[in-house]
């Protein structure tokens, strides 16, 4: 099963405004990491934030992660039409002598010029 | 950051087929991971491969129906087997960033379609 679920599974927002992602995941981590897809394309690293930390940025990105409810956020500010993609959470449990990612099911970020 | 790359980037195949991808990736790395992606679906991890032992395979997916090579620290293939259309999916390479535990590198995706 999924460890990381994406809540909403599809967001359609307009150039300029602000757009927020949440993952829920049940296991303990190392680490929450948020990719983004472009068209079924590769996937591109945005940002990690370890267990240990409770919020990042990187440019437009702010991501929060909440270990006591097992739930994170991805929000990216001033959104524009470029920032159209599937955007994925990922979680390392924590624990495995072996070291994979679990991808949730993702959110469909639309973002109308 | 690594530079990955795979071929064929898509390909349209008959059942009962058998079709490998490559993977190529620009700097030595020891952990190279494969995934599949159905149509409108997340990401699945189907093994880890590892240079100079077997791949590790996930639940759900056999070493006969996905056979995987793994020859050196830069290279990979995958090969989906006997095929139908179930198998349509995006297959994904990927490796591990400098950092432990950390980052992962996609390559682009190899698109595969069954008739």
């Amino acid at each position: 099963s999924q460890q990381g679920e994406e809540d909403p599974q599809a967001l359609s927002i307009q150039e300029g405004e602000n757009a927020t992602m949440n993952c829920s995941y049940k296991t303990s981590i190392n680490n929450l990491q948020w990719y983004r897809q472009n068209s079924g394309r590769g996937l591109v690293h945005l940002i990690l934030i370890r267990s240990n930390e409770r919020e990042k940025h990187s440019g437009r990105l702010r991501v929060t992660l909440d270990t006591s409810k097992k739930s994170s956020s991805l929000l990216i500010t001033a959104s524009r039409a470029a920032d159209t993609a599937s955007y994925f959470c990922a979680t390392d449990l924590s624990g495995g002598s072996n070291y994979k990612l679990t991808f949730g099911k993702g959110t469909l970020l639309t973002v109308n010029p | 950051s690594a530079v990955i790359s795979q071929k064929p980037s898509r390909d349209i195949c008959q059942r009962g087929t058998s079709l490998t991808i490559q993977c190529q990736v620009d700097s030595q790395v020891t952990m190279m991971f494969w995934y599949r992606q159905q149509p409108g679906q997340s990401l699945t991890l189907i093994a880890t491969a590892n240079q100079g032992s077997e791949a590790t395979y996930e639940s759900g997916f056999v070493i006969d129906k996905f056979p995987i090579s793994r020859p050196n620290l830069t290279f990979s293939t995958l090969t989906v087997s006997n095929m139908s259309p179930e198998d349509s999916s995006i297959y994904l390479c990927s490796v591990e960033g400098s950092g432990r535990r950390d980052t992962q590198y996609f390559g682009p995706g190899t698109r595969l379609t069954v008739l």
